[in-house]
């Protein structure tokens, strides 16, 4: 079975600061790798997504994350952090065999900027 | 494109009545939508998957006569909560993907249904 795991529920940095958030994914093959942001009471808005290809993403506001398969990972990163930033950001996993259907999600972590 | 709408975006009700909140893509047709919860400060649990005039598919311990799943048509998919409980109380967020898309494509997410149930 496929799980995701976020290293910190919450991370916090100052504005204009390195952006790093964690994630790490189990799976018996390389899954389909996403990462979503949530803002207070709405739903989800996808930064970026990793199929095939450069391992190396880039999204939406900056965002880009690394797909690292010795590592079993896809951190979230952006160079300078904005105050725009600040929401809850999760990880997910879908199984590349099954069609991607379903989304496996990790608990998510809560992005503060401080000014 | 792609954009999923669902409603009510909050809802109050009373222990033991129903609620019924719709998801709709309002520029495709979705075959299958899928029905997430979420608890407050916690990750989205899969709670069903939805089928165009079929039966939808409810994940291990989701109670299918409590979580009432019907997607009638190619863009509408209805979730009602019968008999709520102060329990049943969270966020509820639909989301659907876009019909032939290439394999690993996102999943388009509706803004959520808070529930409160007092």
């Amino acid at each position: 079975a496929q799980s995701v795991t976020q290293l910190g529920s919450h991370v916090s940095v100052s504005e204009g600061a390195l952006v790093l958030l964690r994630c790490n994914y189990s799976s018996s093959v390389p899954p389909y790798l996403f990462w979503y942001v949530q803002y207070p009471n709405q739903g989800l808005q996808l930064l970026l997504k990793y199929t095939t290809g450069a391992t190396l993403v880039k999204g939406i506001n900056g965002f880009e994350a690394e797909f690292k398969k010795s590592e079993t990972s896809f951190h979230l990163t952006k160079p300078s952090a904005h105050m725009s930033d600040a929401a809850e950001y999760f990880c997910a996993v879908s199984d590349r065999i099954q069609g991607a259907q379903k989304l496996v999600f990790g608990q998510g972590t809560r992005l503060t900027i401080n000014p | 494109g792609a954009v999923v709408s669902q409603h009510p975006s909050r809802v109050i009700c009373k222990s033991g009545t129903s609620v019924k909140i719709e998801c709709r893509s309002l520029d495709f047709q979705a075959t299958t939508m899928f029905w997430y919860r979420q608890f407050p400060k916690q990750s989205l649990m899969l709670m069903a998957t939805s089928n165009e005039g079929s039966k939808a598919t409810y994940e291990q311990g989701v109670e299918k006569d409590k979580f009432l799943i019907n997607h009638a048509s190619l863009t509408l998919s209805t979730l009602t909560v019968t008999s709520a409980h102060p329990e049943d109380s969270s966020f509820y967020i639909c989301s659907a993907r876009v019909p032939l898309a290439q394999q690993g494509s996102p999943l388009h997410f509706g803004n959520g249904t808070r529930l409160t149930v007092t």
